[in-house]
């Protein structure tokens, strides 16, 4: 059962152009959503993150959309480079254990000059 | 800046062996964490341990083992290897105070077992 689905599961951009991202979840006790970057060869990084009671979460060129009705987020990367290109990881920690993450099977973007 | 740091990098064993993979972090973290990333990319997790308590996932096998020494180390040992063991070994930590979410990973450990 995977309780964190992403979608699409490649991405393909021009430069400039804006990334969107999509996350849902199945656990209604989900309630902090962290993403993460992922270069190959490197652990993840923290990218950006929300928390339930937001409906919208904004660092510089990353937006993070939450709708918790449908247990839905998306991540947007607006003005795209080519030093985006990785693989993103929508996670999510709920109240059952603490500090454990459960994460999708990423989305991986590439971004083309 | 990495703050997780994992050694090997890789490593390459047979069948049946044993391994064991090192990490410590620098960042005063209280968790610690183990996670299996596997060829497709999926991160699962497989252990948690805060010195006070150790968490593992029901779904590891036995001859997996996390070994601390204090806070900032948390090793991982595979007492007999299996094929289906190949794959990156990333350790992570995570900052009081936050429930565990914001974790830091380490660079990853890649094992192939022939």
């Amino acid at each position: 059962q995977q309780q964190v689905r992403q979608s699409p599961q490649s991405l393909t951009v021009w430069e400039g152009e804006t990334a969107i991202l999509n996350c849902s979840y199945e656990d209604s006790t989900f309630n902090y959503f962290p993403w993460y970057q992922q270069f190959p060869g490197e652990g993840p990084a923290l990218l950006i993150s929300i928390r339930s009671v937001s409906d919208k979460k904004e660092d510089g060129r990353f937006t993070i959309f939450f709708n918790k009705r449908e247990k839905k987020l998306s991540l947007h990367i607006t003005d795209s480079q080519p030093g985006d290109s990785a693989t993103y990881f929508c996670a999510a920690r709920g109240t059952q254990v603490v500090g454990q993450l459960t994460f999708g099977r990423g989305t991986r973007l590439q971004v083309y000059a | 800046e990495t703050a997780v740091f994992q050694t090997p990098n890789y490593h390459v064993t047979q069948v049946g062996n044993e391994v064991s993979f090192n990490c410590k972090q620098t960042l005063g973290h209280d968790t610690m964490y183990w996670y299996k990333q596997d060829s497709k990319k999926l991160l699962k997790i497989m252990f948690s341990y805060n010195n006070k308590q150790l968490i593992v996932n029901e779904t590891v096998p036995r001859r997996f083992s996390p070994q601390s020494s204090d806070k900032a180390h948390l090793n991982l040992r595979i007492k007999s290897v299996e094929p289906e063991d190949s794959a990156v070994y990333l350790c992570a930590s995570s900052y009081p105070g936050t429930g565990g979410s914001e974790q830091y990973f380490g660079p990853g450990t890649r094992l192939t077992v022939l």
